[in-house]
């Protein structure tokens, strides 16, 4: 079944570095899509890719995906500690659900 | 325009007793998905219900979990005779179109704890 996978589970870093999360998956999609998830709290949409795109820009946040791989990768400029949270990608294979990864937890320092 | 409004927030149950969740989705929207999380882990699918139909129940185990998208009021999913094995954080999405070619809007959850 295809699955969303992030790397890595987790990953930590000074505020304003940037944080590259990559994700990758099974099968065939119709869309990419990146979630964040602050602790204890719901999902906030962050951005849909369509499977004919390549990249994406939404402020602070580019996406990119590549799928002749099955993969996504998610970056982050000039990180803040606000962007503390879990950061999952979910795909869209034409069936009426989304399919999620793990995760990856991402700790900002300040 | 208010977001995905579930309740309650949180809920505590003994086992065997049963959890009813309630999820309103957004103004517009007829799509209405449930998902569990488990500690640690992403969020799986459960079941995706239109009003009044069951569209796509293939993530909801087969005994004790029941949805309903009724003609009025918000969804239901119901739980009875809960176990431990329950305890997780269950997430209500909508959206104005089917499928998941566009944006599902998520509420902030219900976190059910199994005592």
């Amino acid at each position: 079944s295809q699955q969303g996978e992030e790397d890595p589970q987790a990953l930590s870093i000074q505020e304003g570095e940037n944080a590259t999360m990559n994700c990758s998956y099974k099968t065939s999609i119709n869309n990419l899509q990146w979630y964040r998830q602050n602790s204890g709290r719901g999902l906030v949409h962050l951005i849909l890719i369509r499977s004919n795109e390549r990249e994406k820009h939404s402020g602070r946040l580019r996406v990119t995906l590549d799928t002749s791989k099955k993969s996504s990768s998610l970056l982050i400029t000039a990180s803040r500690a606000a962007d503390t949270a879990s950061y999952f990608c979910a795909t869209w294979g034409g069936s009426e659900k989304l399919v999620f990864g793990k995760g990856t937890k991402l700790t900002v320092n300040p | 325009n208010a977001g995905v409004m579930q309740n309650p927030r949180h809920l505590v149950r003994r086992r065997g007793q049963e959890a009813r969740l309630r999820c309103s989705p957004m103004k517009g929207h007829s799509h209405v998905y449930w998902y569990r999380q488990l500690p640690e882990e992403g969020l799986k699918f459960m079941v995706y219900l239109q009003k009044e139909n069951i569209i796509d129940e293939s993530g909801m185990p087969k005994e004790r979990f029941s949805a309903e998208f009724p003609k009025e009021g918000p969804s239901i999913l119901r739980i009875q005779q809960v176990v431990r094995g329950d305890s997780a954080a269950y997430f209500c999405a909508s959206s104005p179109t089917s499928g998941a070619r566009d944006t599902q809007y998520f509420g902030p959850g219900t976190r059910l704890t199994v005592l």
